[in-house]
């Protein structure tokens, strides 16, 4: 099956910096989506990106489908963005996706 | 917006007890899905159902079955509850349209404790 590896496992900013997650993937894929888990453990899709770029906000994401990988963008991090981002792949199996281990993120005030 | 309900955010059972846990989503999705989350495990697919009456393995099935009688209900089923089982259980939906899978909507997860 697909592999997901995430990078880095943990991460710990200043508010007001910026990071880079990174997504890879084994496989082809047809589906990618970055999602974030706040602490209270609710998980929101952030984005859905098999390919390209997009950005909402301070957040942006890009897929290198050919080069199996996916970068998630946080500028001027702020306290409300600590959580775990996860990214997870799937390629027509009924909506399946393989969920990486995910990047754990703490900003500090 | 989309909405996935989990019928309890917290159980506690006991050894033994048949458990539901119910998932109903409001947007008409096609794709229903049941993920325990664990510590140091990530999350890990029990179940999926990609229309009514259907029904999938995902990587981690045994101890567990699912009914999907309604497009918009899922349901989780611990036949005999074991204390391994203790866990955050997520139920997610999305929708199939055009050939493609769209975006996963989760619900707010129910925490399991089998005592």
């Amino acid at each position: 099956g697909i592999q997901v590896e995430q990078s880095p496992p943990d991460l710990i900013l200043q508010e007001g910096a910026n990071s880079t997650l990174r997504c890879n993937f084994s496989d082809s894929v047809n589906n990618l989506q970055w999602f974030h888990q706040n602490p209270w453990g609710q998980l929101i899709n952030l984005f859905y990106i098999p390919s390209g770029t997009k950005q909402n906000g301070r957040l942006s994401a890009t897929t290198v489908a050919t080069e199996r990988y996916s970068l998630l963008y946080i500028s001027s991090s702020q306290t409300t963005d600590s959580g775990v981002y996860f990214c997870a792949v799937g390629y027509n199996q009924g909506g399946k996706l393989i969920f990486g281990q995910g990047t754990e993120l703490s900003v500090k005030p | 917006d989309v909405k996935v309900t989990q019928s309890s955010r917290y159980l506690v059972k006991r050894t033994g007890e048949k458990v539901f846990l119910e998932c109903v989503q409001d947007m008409d999705h096609e794709n229903m899905f049941w993920y325990r989350q664990d510590p140091g495990l990530g999350l890990r697919l029990i179940y999926f159902s990609y229309d009514v009456k259907m029904k999938e393995k995902g990587d981690i099935p045994e101890g567990y079955s699912v009914s999907r009688e309604k497009k918009e209900r899922f349901s989780l089923i611990l036949e005999s509850a074991s204390t391994n089982q203790t866990s955050m259980y997520l139920c997610a939906s999305s929708f199939f349209a055009g050939g493609q899978d769209g975006e996963l909507f989760f619900g707010e997860g129910s925490r399991l404790t089998v005592l």
